[in-house]
């Protein structure tokens, strides 16, 4: 069945470092989703990429999603404590959305 | 007030017992789901529900029941708990929208203790 792998499972910066999570699909998707969940919270919804080849900023965040529409990727630069928690990427392929393990950020101030 | 309501949020339970976690929304959104959520596994998918009268399985459905008992509330059952099954359990809506699903919703989670 359709797998979705990410990487790396964990992470840890200094504060002002870059940060790049990818996400690698067994199957090509019909679209991408990443969420963010910060320490003891919930995922909220960050974006949704759609398009082969779709790139989207928002503020420090760079999403992308590859020309196959098989991986996707989520840097952040300049990194604040703020950005602390763990990134999930969830890829839709034939009818269900399936998450990634998810990439946990730490951040050392 | 949260849109997406789980109760209870913290169960401490014992091997064998009933257990069941419910989730309301008032979104007002037909499509309803329950995730689990391990260290390093991600998010998993257990059932879901994209109107009333449906209810479909995901990848980890064994050892689940749900009952879907109007748009707003879908809950889920563990008939007989067991150890691995404790975890964080969330809730979760969207909105049909061109048949695809769009952004998920998530409760604030359901944490699950089987002794």
């Amino acid at each position: 069945g359709q797998q979705v792998m990410q990487i790396p499972q964990y992470q840890h910066v200094q504060e002002g470092e870059d940060f790049t999570t990818y996400c690698n699909s067994s199957t090509t998707l019909s679209n991408i989703q990443w969420y963010k969940q910060r320490p003891g919270g919930h995922p909220v919804f960050l974006i949704q990429l759609v398009k082969s080849g779709e790139v989207k900023k928002q503020k420090r965040l760079t999403f992308q999603f590859g020309e196959a529409k098989k991986n996707s990727s989520l840097h952040i630069t300049a990194t604040q404590t703020t950005d602390v928690g763990t990134y999930f990427c969830a890829g839709r392929g034939a009818q269900k959305l399936v998450f990634g393990q998810g990439t946990r950020l730490t951040i050392n101030p | 007030d949260a849109d997406v309501t789980q109760t209870p949020r913290n169960r401490i339970t014992k091997t064998g017992k009933r257990i069941m976690l419910e989730c309301s929304q008032t979104k007002g959104h037909d499509r309803m789901y329950w995730y689990r959520q391990d260290p390093g596994l991600g998010l998993q998918l257990i059932y879901y529900s994209f109107d009333v009268k449906d209810i479909n399985k995901g990848e980890i459905s064994d050892g689940y029941s749900v009952s879907r008992q109007a748009q707003a509330k879908f809950s889920l059952s563990l008939e007989s708990a067991i150890p691995n099954q404790t975890a964080l359990y969330f809730c979760a809506t969207s909105e049909t929208s061109g048949g695809n699903t769009g952004e998920l919703f998530f409760g604030e989670g359901s944490r699950l203790t089987v002794l």
